[in-house]
Parts: C-alpha cells; structure tokens; sequence
C-alpha cells in the first residue's frame, strides 16, 4: 500500500489561481519530497522538507509539514498552464531507504 | 535531463517472454531504485540498492529481479510476462538513500501482449 495519500485526486483551476494539494503519510519520517511528472514522463523533484521544519518555500512553491497530524501540504502560487501535470508527494523510511510516493494529485491548470 | 539513463525507451513483447531493463545512475549516486507505474496500481516502488547490495524491497513479485552492478548500472529482470505487467518502469538514482533528492530517468514503456 502506498505511504503517501494525497488529495484531492484531481483539481482544476484557472491560470492566476491558486492550487493546493494535501498529503497524508502513516509512519515516521526523516523527511518528505514533493515531484512533478508530466504526462508520462520522468518525475522531477521540486522540493523538500525535514521533519524538523515547519514550512519551506521555493519560487511560487510553498510546503508545510505537520508531522503530528502525518501530513503535508504543496501550494502552488498564480499557478501557469505549464503547472498542469501530476503532483506526487513521496516519504522515506526512518532508516533513510525506500522512498515511497503516494498516488498524486493530477492538476489542470486552464488558460 | 536528469543524468539518469534508461534503456530501452519502448519494449514490445508476448506473454510469457522474458525482458531486461537497464538504468544507468547519474554520475557518483550509489543508490538506485526501480518502480512500476500503471493506471490502476500508481507509482509503486520495487527495489532499492545500494552500492551493489539490495537495501530495501517493496512491492516486487518473484517473477522479477535485479540487480546493481560493480560499475553501478543497474538491470530489472522480468519474467514470464503477463498483460498485467504492462506498465511504465522508471529507475531512479540518489546520492545515497531515501533522505535526498531522487533523480529519475524517462523510462521504459513496456507493453506486453
């Protein structure tokens, strides 16, 4: 099973607007990573955040990390049509191995 | 491009049959990991390893395996195909282990019929 749930599943929204995808884990971690995928290409990575931050930001990207509810939150800014593909947040093990993905958020982004 | 390499881009294949996919790390990672995504299934981690050693094993059925070699390139194993197995295989490399940033190759698109 997945370790990583993310939700909602799919989300369209208006260039200009704001997306927000949510992620839930269920064990401990060292940290969590958020990638992107275009449609059936590659994952790219876009951000990641230690269990001992809080928040993180990179360009229009915001992260939150809330390790006592096992969740975490992507939020992307004045979202561009070229935001549209498939977000997916992935943890690891305690003991740093085996990365995990979840089942991703397919975002749409019209213009 | 990622610095990961993987080989073939398009496999074609018959139930029953056997493939191997090939994933070169990008320069100077030691860990490599494989996964499965399919429409149905998600993205599903298979196997990570390490420097040569197998370091963790996820959803992996026995009809696979594989291996990391002394050069660390690294060759998935599938075996007696199903229609089911038909699915995007993306190999993955990072520096060490599952505490930094992954680099994915572009995957092998195998369809068995």
């Amino acid at each position: 099973s997945q370790q990583g749930e993310e939700d909602p599943q799919a989300l369209s929204i208006q260039e200009g607007e704001n997306a927000t995808m949510n992620c839930s884990y269920k064990t401990s971690i060292n940290n969590l990573q958020w990638y992107r995928q275009n449609s059936g290409r590659g994952l790219v990575h876009l951000i990641l955040i230690r269990s001992n931050e809080r928040e993180k930001h990179s360009g229009r990207l915001r992260v939150t990390l809330d390790t006592s509810k096992k969740s975490s939150s992507l939020l992307i800014t004045a979202s561009r049509a070229a935001d549209t593909a498939s977000y997916f947040c992935a943890t690891d093990a305690r003991d740093g191995n085996k990365l995990v993905f979840g089942a991703g958020t397919i975002l749409r982004v019209k213009s | 491009d990622s610095g990961v390499t993987q080989t073939p881009k398009h496999l074609i294949t018959a139930t029953g049959q056997r493939v191997t996919l090939r994933c070169s790390p990008r320069s100077g990672d030691l860990s490599v990991y494989w996964y499965q995504q399919s429409l149905d299934q998600g993205l599903q981690f298979l196997i990570q390893y390490y420097n040569g050693e197998e370091r963790a094993k996820g959803n992996i059925l026995e009809r696979f395996s594989a291996q990391q070699f002394p050069d660390l390139h690294s060759e998935l194993n599938l075996s007696s195909l199903e229609l089911g197995d038909s699915a995007l295989y993306f190999c993955a490399s990072s520096p060490v282990g599952g505490n930094t940033e992954a680099f994915f190759g572009q995957g092998t698109r195998l369809t068995v019929v």
